[in-house]
């Protein structure tokens, strides 16, 4: 079956911009998260959902970044006023229970200007 | 906060050498997962190891556990130019909400 997809795969933006990243987990996967990529910081947690249970948000770096989950599939993950220190490629994973395996999406390379 | 640490950060060998990775890691965990990255793109799921399994197989990739030293290896055995990628391992956050991942071993397989 189809596996995770995002939208876009590149995304150039000028710095005070807001950016949408999309993400749309495999089909009946409960749980989704969004993690980012950077040089510097390796791979790092953002955000997490499982079903209609409030989001785990404690991995977002500011208020500029928020995401919601609509009707428990398709999530998408808003930066709002973009930095430079916001470039990274920013990777979606979903499984089908708490705990299971992640499976990631191609991910979306942001880049601020 | 990093939870897994892998070493080395970076192996280089020929075709049909084996190839071992090791992770370290704190605090307790339920699993353990390591996955591949190429081009610094998507994340491939390579094998998941409960914390009360030893040893497990998948084709040409052998994952040991020992939870008492806090450690994972990864071997590749006979290994390949398809190879050459970066390897991560990544254990779940103390809320098992997330993966918490290390910096990686870059590995390069030259023919």
């Amino acid at each position: 079956g189809a596996g995770v997809s995002q939208s876009p795969s590149n995304k150039v933006t000028e710095k005070g911009k807001d950016v949408e990243l999309r993400c749309d987990p495999i089909s009946g996967h409960t749980a989704l998260y969004w993690y980012r990529q950077s040089l510097g910081q390796g791979l790092e947690f953002l955000i997490y959902f499982q079903g209609n249970s409030a989001p785990d948000k404690s991995g977002l770096p500011s208020d500029r970044f928020s995401a919601e989950r609509t009707g428990g599939s398709v999530s998408t993950l808003t930066i709002q006023r973009t930095q430079q220190e916001d470039s990274a490629v920013y990777l979606c994973a979903s499984s089908a229970l708490y705990g299971d395996t992640q499976y990631f999406g191609p991910g979306t390379r942001l880049t601020v200007l | 906060s990093q939870q897994g640490e892998e070493d080395p950060q970076a192996l280089s060998i020929q075709e049909g050498e084996n190839a071992t990775m090791n992770c370290s890691y704190k605090t307790s965990i339920n699993n353990l997962q390591w996955y591949r990255q190429n081009s610094g793109r998507g994340l491939v799921h390579l094998i998941l190891i409960r914390s009360n399994e030893r040893e497990k197989h998948s084709g040409r990739l052998r994952v040991t556990l020992d939870t008492s030293k806090k450690s994972s290896s990864l071997l590749i055995t006979a290994s390949r130019a398809a190879d050459t990628a970066s390897y991560f391992c990544a254990t779940d956050n103390q809320a098992g909400t997330a993966l918490i991942f290390g910096k990686g071993t870059t590995l390069s397989v030259s023919s």
